[in-house]
């Protein structure tokens, strides 16, 4: 079936030091959105990369899109107290819903 | 708040029983969506609708749940005689259109007894 998966499961890193989150897809994808969940919190959008090759930033988040559209990664500089959270890729196979990946935790460390 | 709202936030059951949970969506969005989501994984899709159509439903989704949407707006998810595997948070996220970002509601947290 249709999977994404998504790695490290966990990431505890030090306040100020990077932080980086990858995305596969068993397919290729037509699109693929993140989204932050904070704890005890619900699923915030993001970004959505729909070309092939495609980077885009927000602030200190770097967001690729593989040139097969089957990968993604997400890219934190400099971490802060306030990313802590689970990020989440969401792959559309096309089939106009998402099949989100399991996520990656992460903590940071003061 | 223009945002998505559920309703309710909590909803404590014993086993056997029907629960019924509200999702409003976001007043221009045509798209609703439901999601379950337990612990550590992330969402797992349910069911959408475009306007009052229910367009595709997961096959994870048992004949016991049941969705509607009768007018466009509003929706409901219904689970009859309630299993303690139904245990999770039930998200409704909406969109403006197919393949946009989905915002998400707080979501209802169902805890079978």
């Amino acid at each position: 079936g249709q999977q994404v998966m998504q790695i490290p499961q966990y990431q505890h890193v030090q306040e100020g030091e990077d932080f980086t989150t990858y995305c596969n897809s068993s397919t290729t994808l037509s699109n693929i959105q993140w989204y932050k969940q904070r704890p005890g919190g619900h699923p915030v959008f993001l970004i959505q990369l729909v070309k092939s090759g495609e980077v885009k930033k927000q602030k200190r988040l770097t967001f690729q899109f593989g040139e097969a559209k089957k990968n993604s990664s997400l890219h934190i500089t400099a971490t802060q107290t306030t990313d802590v959270g689970t990020y989440f890729c969401a792959g559309d196979f096309g089939n106009e819903k998402l099949t989100f990946g399991t996520g990656t935790r992460l903590t940071i460390i003061p | 708040d223009t945002g998505v709202s559920q309703d309710p936030r909590h909803k404590i059951t014993k086993r056997g029983q029907n629960v019924t949970f509200r999702c409003d969506p976001i007043s221009e969005h045509n798209r609703l969506y439901w999601y379950r989501q337990t612990l550590g994984q992330g969402p797992e899709f349910l069911t959408y609708f475009q306007n009052e159509a229910q367009l595709e439903k997961s096959r994870l989704l048992s004949d016991r749940f049941s969705a509607e949407r009768p007018k466009g707006s509003f929706s409901t998810l219904e689970i009859q005689r309630t299993e303690q595997g139904d245990s999770a948070m039930y998200l409704c996220a909406s969109s403006a259109r197919s393949q946009s970002a989905q915002y998400f509601g707080p979501g209802t947290r169902l805890t079978v007894l």
